[in-house]
């Protein structure tokens, strides 16, 4: 079975510009989490959708957007990006709201 | 609110040598606990998790980890170093209730031959 897929993998954008970025679960897991990795650090939990309804934000600004589809996959929209936005951003998938969370591999997000 | 501190950045161990990564974490309900790793231009894949239950949590690859509630802690170790090892380790810590996790910084561990 396929993993958590993540698309593009690499992608370069200039400030100011808007980015969008695909997540598709595994198949029969209906929550999806995205969390950003910035160079050197830890993930930081930006968003959770299960059942298509957002069930928790994290401490990021409203540039900041999500949505899950029928299909449980989702995008994360990032608008007027900035250079501090440079990151891995991470989707994790888990069957419920609750239960192990399983990564794709991330898309390395580059702002210049 | 939760919070992971992990006890230096990086560690180096020769093979076969003793592995052992230190996270501490702060959390105001009982926490569920987290190691993952991360290789180089992947994602994260769980190593093992702590719960309910025993302390003594068994993983992949060789690795255990111990939570100690008196001491916050929840340690990572495994008995011999392989050169497979190389890579990042992430503790993190979520309520129960909904799962968001919440990261150490990480600690990159090298493996000499």
């Amino acid at each position: 079975d396929a993993g958590v897929t993540q698309s593009p993998t690499h992608l370069i954008k200039t400030r100011g510009q808007q980015v969008t970025l695909r997540c598709s679960p595994i198949s029969g897991h209906k929550s999806v989490s995205w969390y950003q990795q910035v160079l050197g650090q830890g993930p930081q939990f930006i968003f959770q959708y299960y059942e298509k309804e957002e069930r928790g934000r994290g401490n990021f600004p409203d540039r900041f957007s999500a949505r899950q589809f029928p299909n449980y996959s989702s995008e994360l929209n990032v608008n007027a990006l900035l250079l501090g936005d440079s990151a891995l951003y991470l989707c994790a998938s888990r069957p419920g709201p609750q239960g192990e969370a399983f990564f794709g591999q991330g898309t390395r997000l580059t702002v210049v | 609110a939760q919070s992971v501190t992990q006890l230096g950045s990086h560690v180096s161990v020769s093979e076969g040598a003793l592995v052992l990564l230190r996270c501490n974490y702060s959390s105001s309900v009982p926490p569920y606990l987290f190691w993952y790793v991360q290789y180089p231009n992947q994602g994260l894949q769980l190593l093992l998790k702590y719960t309910t239950g025993a302390t003594l949590v068994k993983g992949i690859n060789g690795f255990e980890a111990e939570f100690k509630k008196s001491e916050t802690s929840f340690h990572l170790t495994k008995p011999s170093a392989h050169m497979s090892d190389a890579a990042e380790y992430f503790c993190a810590v979520s309520p129960p209730v909904d799962y968001k996790l919440s990261f150490g910084a990480g600690t990159t561990v090298t493996v000499r031959a």
